[in-house]
């Protein structure tokens, strides 16, 4: 059973950093592109960041670019996101989803975590 | 710059009605199109990829159609956890980005 479990969120100061971690189980890590979406508070989804399978690609919205990094460990089952240089417009329920089929990058996104909560607020 | 619509931004429906719902882009997105519904609290759920195809574990009910600029999910005689909000997906090809619609609203 395919399982994603974020964590990391919380009540953070404009400026300041923040990383997020997504802790995958019952499929193979290694084998799937993964990607951060995040929801503001009573909108819709917006996509963030996409890493390849072998942690080679990585890609990025415009929204994003040149602050948050995508990053992943294959020993440990784990996705990143360093999101640096937060706004109160970061704001949002971040969700990581795996990318639907093996070693896709380019692919919608069949599993999704519960979502972790940043809230950026002096 | 893909942009999409997607309309209604609400429809409301009955159980046992069908619903009909739009998506239309700026451009042609060939059928590199993908539908999710999301409930209050939960993450969104993949419906349909590829404009048309269900994805694993989707009913029957759940059809997906269109190509290029304007797309179409349908729902068959509507179930009560069907109400929840739906949203289209663009996911190109390379380099890798993904553009979601707005979303609609299904409720009673």
């Amino acid at each position: 059973q395919v399982e994603l479990v974020e964590s990391g969120g919380g009540v953070v100061q404009p400026g300041r950093s923040l990383r997020l971690s997504c802790v995958a189980s019952g499929f193979s890590f290694s084998s799937y592109g993964m990607n951060w979406v995040r929801q503001a508070p009573g909108k819709g989804l917006e996509w963030l960041a996409v890493i390849s399978f072998d942690g080679r690609d990585k890609f990025y919205a415009d929204s994003v670019k040149g602050r948050f990094v995508i990053s992943r460990d294959k020993s440990k089952d784990t996705l990143f996101l360093q999101m640096n240089s937060l706004r109160s417009d970061d704001t949002a329920v971040y969700y990581c989803a795996r990318t639907a089929v093996v070693s896709a990058t380019a692919l919608p996104f069949d599993s999704w975590g519960q979502g972790t909560l940043v809230a950026v607020s002096s | 710059e893909i942009l999409i619509t997607q309309a209604p931004v609400t429809l409301s429906v009955s159980p046992g009605e069908s619903a009909t719902l739009s998506c239309r882009a700026n451009q042609s997105l060939r059928s590199r199109l993908a539908w999710y519904q999301q409930k209050p609290g939960q993450a969104p759920r993949l419906l349909i990829y590829a404009a048309s195809t269900r994805a694993t574990d989707i009913p029957a009910r759940f059809s997906g159609s269109g190509s290029g600029t304007e797309f179409t999910l349908t729902i068959s005689s509507l179930q009560s956890e069907d109400f929840a909000i739906y949203y289209c997906q663009y996911y190109s090809d390379w380099p890798p980005s993904f553009t979601f619609g707005p979303g609609t609203k299904v409720d009673i």
